[in-house]
């Protein structure tokens, strides 16, 4: 399966933007890039997800890395609400997971006030 | 109605019962799905439902039991759990079956905290 690498944690201040990398160099060309984030006490979310083109939503904006190799998630202003584990899914026929979320440990966002 | 339930929010079970937890949603998805989150972890999938069939069992133990009667509603029956087997029990649909599952997302309810002493 392709695997996607994410820092362990990272910190923001409020108001600020946030950009959340995720590393997937084995990526194959169908897999999608999928973003989903667990807020304290809660089932996932999802938050966004795209192929080749970056993508924007209410949300956030996911930008794809012209080689795909990796991809950034951006809080364009991170408020206390984002503080959550942000995870970094890859989805698709070649990866033999087009129904399953297969989860990594995720990013750790703190937004500090 | 976007939303996916959860019953009951919270389980306390000794080794020796039985148990349901139960899904629903109202979104006309599927699939359906159980998902195992231990405390600080990753979620792990347990099962796929399709369709109201079982399309993937992830090598889950017999001791989850997981049942589909209709497109809304997803139990999973719990016997003889070890005290290993407390974690948070994420249910979770999506559109469509399973086929073209790389561009939908999936829904998660709030989760079952189960505790199995």
């Amino acid at each position: 399966d392709a695997k996607t690498t994410q820092p362990n944690s990272m910190e923001s201040n409020e108001e600020e933007p946030v950009h959340l990398p995720c590393n997937h160099s084995t990526i194959s060309g169908t897999d999608y890039i999928h973003w989903y984030r667990q807020l304290p006490s809660q089932g996932p979310e999802y938050v966004i997800h795209g192929l080749t083109s970056n993508v924007n939503n209410r949300m956030a904006s996911l930008a794809i890395a012209e080689d795909r190799k990796s991809s950034t998630l951006i809080l364009h202003r991170a408020t206390l609400r984002d503080a959550a584990v942000y995870y970094c899914i890859l989805r698709g026929l070649s990866s033999g997971n087009t129904g399953k979320l297969i989860f990594g440990q995720g990013t750790t966002l703190q937004v500090k006030p | 109605d976007t939303e996916v339930t959860q019953t009951p929010k919270h389980l306390v079970m000794g080794m020796t019962n039985k148990k349901s937890l139960k899904c629903e949603q109202h979104m006309g998805h599927r699939a359906m799905y159980w998902y195992k989150q231990k405390a600080k972890k990753p979620p792990e999938l347990m099962f796929v439902y399709s369709y109201e069939k079982l399309s993937i069992n992830e090598s889950v133990p017999s001791r989850f039991s997981p049942e589909c009667p209709n497109s809304s509603l997803l139990n999973l029956h719990l016997h003889a759990l070890q005290p290993e087997d407390s974690a948070l029990y994420l249910c979770a649909s999506s559109k469509g079956g399973l086929a073209g599952g790389q561009y939908n997302e999936q829904f998660f309810g709030p989760g079952t905290r189960l505790t199995v002493l």
